[in-house]
């Protein structure tokens, strides 16, 4: 069966220092994965989506980039974290053809003080 | 611009009556669209999908409609449970083959015992 690791589940990070978040996906293969972003109060940011290896997509210009180095993996960075870079990051995947469901992962609580 | 609205404010019910939650949407044209659950620190969890030919889709104690005419789609829990609490997201999907979910912000929804 398909499982989706996201890690940290938490991170606390000052201002100004990097970030990485990792997805990888599990039981599948060429995936379609994507980052959101929740913030508090507010809907499923889309931030990027991937298609296949290196393949990005940016739905938001901002302070942060995604990169997909194999099939299965998903990494989300920033060089320097503002204030605003805070809140719940989501990676997800669903299968490549088709309208089907998009699987979560267990989120990272950015918090960026 | 596209835009997908869901009720902010949180709905309230009596344990055993329907809710019902509505997804809104303006300048698109979805092929399909889904609701997904979400709890409190976790990512969201697929429930339905709905095709734009279809009116109605049922699954156990849960009813979607969708109206395209309308722009709307309604959510309904019947015999609501306290395990029914959680926020409830209505995503888009457009046909052209991406795929891509886009989410309202969600309606939570407390079943008081």
């Amino acid at each position: 069966s398909q499982t989706i690791h996201q890690w940290p589940a938490t991170l606390v990070q000052p201002v100004g220092s990097p970030l990485s978040l990792e997805c990888t996906v599990e039981g599948t293969s060429n995936p379609n994965l994507y980052w959101y972003r929740q913030a508090a109060g507010r809907g499923l940011q889309l931030l990027f989506y991937s298609v296949g290896i290196g393949q990005i997509s940016s739905e938001v210009p901002q302070n942060l980039s995604a990169s997909r180095p194999q099939d299965r993996q998903f990494i989300l960075s920033s060089k320097k974290l503002l204030l605003s870079d805070s809140g719940f990051y989501l990676c997800a995947w669903s299968v490549s053809y088709g309208n089907t469901e998009a699987f979560f992962g267990q989120g990272t609580r950015l918090t960026v003080v | 611009s596209q835009k997908i609205e869901q009720n902010s404010e949180a709905l309230n019910i009596q344990e055993g009556k329907t809710a019902t939650l509505t997804c809104n949407y303006t300048n698109y044209s979805p092929a399909y669209l889904q609701w997904y659950r979400q709890d409190p620190g976790r990512g969201p969890v697929f429930l339905l999908l709905i095709r734009e030919n279809e009116k109605e889709k049922r699954k156990e104690r849960l009813k979607v409609t969708f109206d395209t005419t309308l722009k709307q789609s309604l959510f309904h829990i019947t015999a609501s449970q306290p395990a029914d609490s959680a926020t409830y997201l209505c995503a888009l999907l457009a046909s052209g083959g991406s795929y891509i979910p886009t989410f309202g912000r969600g309606t939570s929804l407390i079943v008081h015992p």
